[in-house]
């Protein structure tokens, strides 16, 4: 596609319950990457992916977040047991890939609240 | 990890005027990338510059990779240039994994 596009873009969920959140990259961007911005801070590392592999998931809060990529192509994030503090927006992000010298496309974002 | 201090946190500009905002890295990188969050809070890639120069229309930015710091500069501001501006940095063995300074919140009034 021409951008990144990230779903739902608004998504209000109950303390306790699972959300996923979806992220389409670019067309041929092999890496792809998640961040959470909580309201008024910066952007914090979640995960990324160099085509369907993570090789670093240190960012990932909790055992409550997990990633997946299908390939070099849509990757969704799932937090279980959502709880208050997961509230943020959600970004995700794609790039060339390594190999390249070129910055990030990022989506609009998922806004989460959990109530 | 390594540290990425942004400066100044806030900056207040009449439009017409130039800026230079700063971005001080604790590390030696082998990324750095310069993102304008408007008010809508959509983030836009300015600058892919882990070293020298760089210009785009009103906007450039120059990063000293021995001395460890980026520059980006706004020249005739706009009340469109407001937003946050964040500096990214990825280092030795942490490819993919960016850093974000805390960003410098800049708003330009007519």
């Amino acid at each position: 596609g021409a951008g990144v596009s990230q779903s739902p873009s608004n998504k209000v969920t109950e303390k306790g319950k699972d959300v996923e959140l979806r992220c389409d990259p670019i067309s041929g961007h092999t890496a792809l990457y998640w961040y959470r911005q909580r309201l008024g801070q910066g952007l914090e590392f979640l995960i990324y992916f160099q085509g369907n592999s993570a090789p670093d998931k240190s960012g990932l809060p909790s055992d409550r977040f997990s990633a997946e990529r299908t390939g070099e192509s849509v990757s969704t994030l799932t937090i279980q047991r959502t709880q208050q503090e997961d509230s943020a927006v959600y970004l995700c992000a794609s790039s060339l890939g390594r190999d390249y010298n070129y910055g990030y496309t990022f989506g609009s974002g998922t806004r989460l609240t959990v109530v | 990890g390594i540290q990425v201090e942004q400066s100044p946190p806030d900056l207040i500009l009449q439009e017409g005027a130039n800026s230079t905002l700063r971005c001080n890295f604790s590390d030696s990188v082998n990324n750095l990338q310069w993102f304008h969050q408007n008010p809508w809070g959509q983030l836009i890639n300015l600058f892919y510059i882990p070293s020298g120069t760089k210009q785009n229309g009103r906007l450039s930015a120059t990063t000293v990779a021995t001395e460890r710091y980026s520059l980006l500069y706004i020249s005739s501001s706009q009340t469109t240039d407001s937003g946050v501006y964040f500096c990214a940095v990825d280092w030795t063995d942490s490819w993919g994994k960016l850093q974000f300074g805390a960003g410098t919140q800049v708003v330009v009034t007519p």
